[in-house]
């Protein structure tokens, strides 16, 4: 079985404090994913990443950025927490195999982050 | 532009079928998955479709029609469990990004 984990199931952190948010995956997947989940709004990919040390930018990068320094591990990181970033945040993998986008992409359990 | 629709709410009976609509834009396609997401867990997979035609697992089948930009997820003899948001997903050409639909919440009463 896939399995995505992240840090913290929930977390509070106040405004302008710096975040990390954590995911790690042990099936050896090339691409790793950071979502944000909000009502009426769905799911919008934040970062991506295809390999180690490599990223690209998803629709909503703004205040955000990742780092992968292992092929397991890709951190999500909030340089100066606003509330507005109050959300539920997923984490996801995929294997790259035959044509790009046909891979199942696998969810971490989410972390929920307040931002007071 | 890329879009995703679907309704965002249907209810419906236990023992009963449901049908669940998904429209989508997108530029080229390679693509198209449905997950599952109980509240306040991870969205799970349940299908994909990449060619016409309906897929079938157990009580859950897929269609897909490319021509229409179309798809619906099919749930048979519902049980209780089953009450949860269903996420459509296109994936554009040349892309490893999904693009979501809003949700489908569904609820599935006595």
């Amino acid at each position: 079985d896939v399995k995505v984990t992240q840090s913290s199931r929930y977390l509070v952190k106040r405004t302008g404090e710096k975040v990390f948010l954590e995911c790690v995956q042990d099936m050896d997947h090339e691409n790793m994913f950071w979502y944000r989940q909000d009502p009426g709004l769905g799911l919008r990919l934040i970062y991506f990443s295809y390999d180690v040390k490599m990223k690209e930018k998803g629709d909503i990068p703004e205040g955000y950025s990742v780092s992968r320094e292992k092929k397991e591990r890709f951190s999500l990181i909030l340089e100066s927490a606003s509330t507005n970033q109050t959300s539920m945040y997923l984490c996801a993998s995929s294997v790259i195999s035959g044509s790009v986008g046909t891979d199942t992409q696998y969810f971490g359990p989410g972390t929920r982050l307040t931002v007071l | 532009g890329q879009n995703i629709d679907q309704p965002t709410e249907m209810t419906a009976t236990e023992g009963a079928i449901v049908q669940i609509n998904c429209t989508y834009q997108t530029s080229g396609f390679n693509g198209l998955f449905w997950y599952q997401q109980h509240a306040g867990e991870a969205p799970t997979f349940l299908s994909y479709n990449v060619l016409d035609g309906l897929e079938e697992k157990g009580r859950f089948s897929s269609f897909l029609s490319r021509s229409k930009g179309y798809s619906y997820l099919l749930l048979k003899e519902l049980q209780m469990k089953d009450s949860a948001s269903y996420l459509c997903a296109a994936v554009p050409s040349g892309t490893y990004k999904y693009i979501f639909g809003t949700g489908t919440r569904l609820k599935v009463l006595a």
